[in-house]
């Protein structure tokens, strides 16, 4: 069983801050990380999936860094919507298993 | 209509019970998976398989088996249930290069075991 790590376990944040969350993970059988989103009630949708040290990932107001050799990535999203409210989870893939983190609970207070 | 799904959608049933939770896909991909989401904990893989002939146990298989019954089903049985398998119920379905390409998730059933 592998550790993925997440945090912090939940954030809240005011409308238009930025801000940015961790997933550690091993830094052997590394084959790609993933970072998910997740709203209450319906299933998680990929955001990022990332294979190579040093990858940096955007979409939008949303970005991924990720560093292989130490083992962790960091999400940031800047100026902070209501609608990015959400569990953003991260998933460590070793080419045939996919082990998750527990997730960071986002609440954007408008 | 979504692309991967799953039935039944919420399942209330009691201890002893055998139970099926089905999955099928319209995306055409080989690889699927069962997870299970617990309260406090992270998605936990239960089974995957790659092709229909393929079938591997995840990290927590005990008390679960799968049936691969075409490319586009992949069933997940509690033969006994218990209540602690009470829980979230996801399948997700990925391309054949699998760890590079995202999962895309059915909606979830939600079980409960009394």
């Amino acid at each position: 069983i592998l550790n993925v790590e997440q945090s912090p376990q939940s954030l809240h944040v005011q409308e238009g801050d930025s801000t940015n969350f961790t997933c550690s993970f091993p830094s052997s059988n590394f084959y790609a990380l993933h970072w998910y989103r997740w709203e209450t009630a319906k299933s998680p949708e990929a955001l990022f999936v990332m294979t190579l040290n040093g990858d940096e990932k955007k979409k939008g107001r949303i970005s991924a860094t990720l560093n292989t050799k130490e083992g962790y990535s960091y999400l940031y999203i800047k100026g902070s919507q209501p609608e990015d409210s959400a569990t953003y989870l991260c998933a460590f893939n070793t080419g045939n298993q996919f082990y998750f983190g527990t997730g960071t609970s986002l609440t954007v207070i408008p | 209509d979504a692309d991967v799904t799953q039935t039944p959608r919420n399942r209330i049933t009691k201890t002893g019970k055998r139970i099926m939770l089905e999955c099928s896909q319209t995306k055409g991909h080989d690889r699927m998976y069962w997870y299970r989401q617990d309260p406090g904990l992270g998605l936990r893989l239960i089974y995957y398989s790659f092709d229909v002939k393929d079938i591997n146990k995840g990290e927590i298989s005990d008390g679960y088996s799968v049936s691969r019954q075409a490319q586009a089903k992949f069933s997940l049985s509690l033969e006994s249930a218990i209540p602690n398998q009470t829980a979230l119920y996801f399948c997700a379905t990925s391309e054949t290069t699998g760890g590079t390409q995202p999962q895309h998730f059915g909606d979830g059933t939600r079980l409960s075991i009394l």
